[in-house]
């Protein structure tokens, strides 16, 4: 069966400083991958999706990058952390291909920003 | 632009009593899913439907495509059902990958 992992759950960083959150898949290849955000009292946002490795597109402008180095693994990065960039982010899969298809959810990670 | 409305925002019932969610939103769709989202933020999917009905255990799930309407039903509540669900449209003919959340109904169910 299929699993998709992501941490660390919870990060408390200052601002200025770097971020990495990691998304692993398991038991599927060639997944569709996608990083969300979920700020307080707002819908899910789409920040970046992935149909291959290598292969990122960005859906909002920001503070924040993401890379796909091997197929099943999907980081959302950034370089100096904003307040702004604080919320829930959760990674996500779908089967490719399968532009309408079930999504998948990660554990999520809640990151705060001081 | 697409919007995808939910009501209520919040809805509180007791244990046994017929719950209905419900989605609105504005465009042409290709699909509706409904998320449940728990506490601790994890989200799993419940149901992704373009037209009709779909069922799995107590959930029921029925979408108007010329409405532009869904509704999430829960037959005899849980306290375990409290939870946020989050209806969510893919529309026609955009992009294959991005999906337009609602902003979630907290759902608590008291025993």
């Amino acid at each position: 069966s299929q699993t998709i992992h992501q941490w660390p759950a919870t990060l408390v960083q200052p601002v200025g400083s770097p971020l990495s959150l990691e998304c692993t898949v398991e038991g599927t290849s060639n997944p569709n991958l996608y990083w969300y955000r979920q700020a307080a009292g707002r819908g899910l946002q789409l920040l970046f999706y992935s149909v291959g490795i290598g292969q990122i597109s960005s859906e909002v402008p920001q503070n924040l990058s993401a890379s796909r180095p091997q197929d099943r693994q999907f980081i959302l990065s950034s370089k100096k952390l904003l307040l702004s960039d604080s919320g829930f982010y959760l990674c996500a899969w779908s089967r490719l291909g399968a532009g309408t298809g079930e999504l998948f959810f990660g554990e999520g990670s809640r990151l705060t920003v001081l | 632009k697409n919007e995808v409305e939910q009501s209520p925002q919040n809805l509180t019932a007791q244990e046994g009593e017929f719950i209905t969610i419900n989605c609105s939103y504005s465009v042409g769709i290709s699909a509706l899913h409904w998320l449940q989202q728990h506490p601790g933020g994890g989200i799993v999917s419940l149901f992704m439907l373009s037209s009709g009905k779909k069922k799995h255990g107590r959930l029921i799930a029925t979408i108007n495509i010329q409405e532009k309407h869904s509704s999430l039903h829960i037959t005899a509540s849980h306290p375990r059902d409290s939870a946020v669900y989050i209806c969510a449209v893919r529309a026609s003919g955009g992009s294959n990958y991005k999906l337009t959340f609602g902003k979630g109904t907290l759902l608590t169910v008291n025993p």
